[in-house]
């Protein structure tokens, strides 16, 4: 049972254009939710996270939205770059020391010149 | 810095063979955490800890032991390696479970025939 879904396992995005991955989560008890991006033959690293008392996060270019009544979330990219293109992993936790971080299965974004 | 270090980047093994993969952090995380990724699945916990002496298991724990004797060092250890185990793995570590980002090492791949 998946608790975190990236239902779009690829995009392909003009350079320039706004880039929009989405997720969808089913656990109501998760409250923090993170992007890493990940370009092949190195480890994720962390892009942009967002906690569940807010709606929205901006940092640069990049910015996720969070609608919690239809347990959706987004990243939004603006403008794409070439080096954007990456695997994009959305995830999930609760708030609890002890609660796991849960990974959806990864968006790989193609940002076409 | 070093950051999270694994060691080996490749292996290859032998079905029933058993193997230790190494990770290390230098920045005195508590979280510290073992994913896979598979073609397809995204990257699933296998084994996580929250602080030395302290391990729990993630979605995909069976065929993996870990320990955490020390806040720096969470090894992985395969007692007899299956081809279903071939995979990339992944360590990460954090100051807490939730909300603070994960450092990721840059992964061993691993092939077991």
């Amino acid at each position: 049972d998946q608790q975190v879904k990236q239902n779009s396992p690829s995009l392909s995005v003009q350079e320039g254009r706004i880039s929009i991955l989405n997720c969808d989560y089913t656990n109501s008890m998760f409250d923090y939710f993170l992007w890493y991006k990940k370009y092949p033959a190195e480890g994720p690293t962390f892009l942009i996270s967002i906690s569940s008392i807010k709606d929205k996060n901006e940092d640069g270019r990049f910015t996720v939205f969070l609608n919690k009544s239809a347990k959706h979330l987004s990243l939004h990219i603006v403008p794409s770059q070439p080096g954007d293109s990456a695997v994009y992993f959305c995830a999930a936790s609760g708030m609890n020391r002890d609660d796991k971080i849960i990974f959806g299965k990864g968006t790989r974004l193609h940002i076409l010149p | 810095n070093a950051g999270v270090t694994q060691t080996p980047k490749f292996q290859v093994l032998k079905t029933g063979q058993s193997m230790t993969l190494q990770c290390a952090q230098d920045m005195n995380h508590e979280y510290m955490s073992w994913y896979r990724q598979d073609p397809g699945m995204g990257l699933r916990l296998i084994h996580y800890s929250v602080g030395a002496g302290i391990t729990d298991q993630g979605e995909v724990p069976n065929g993996y032991n870990v320990s955490r004797s020390t806040t720096e060092d969470f090894p992985l250890r395969l007692l007899s390696a299956a081809p279903s185990q071939t995979s990339v793995y992944f360590c990460a570590s954090s100051y807490t479970g939730q909300a603070n980002e994960q450092f990721f090492g840059p992964g061993t791949r691993l092939t077991v025939l």
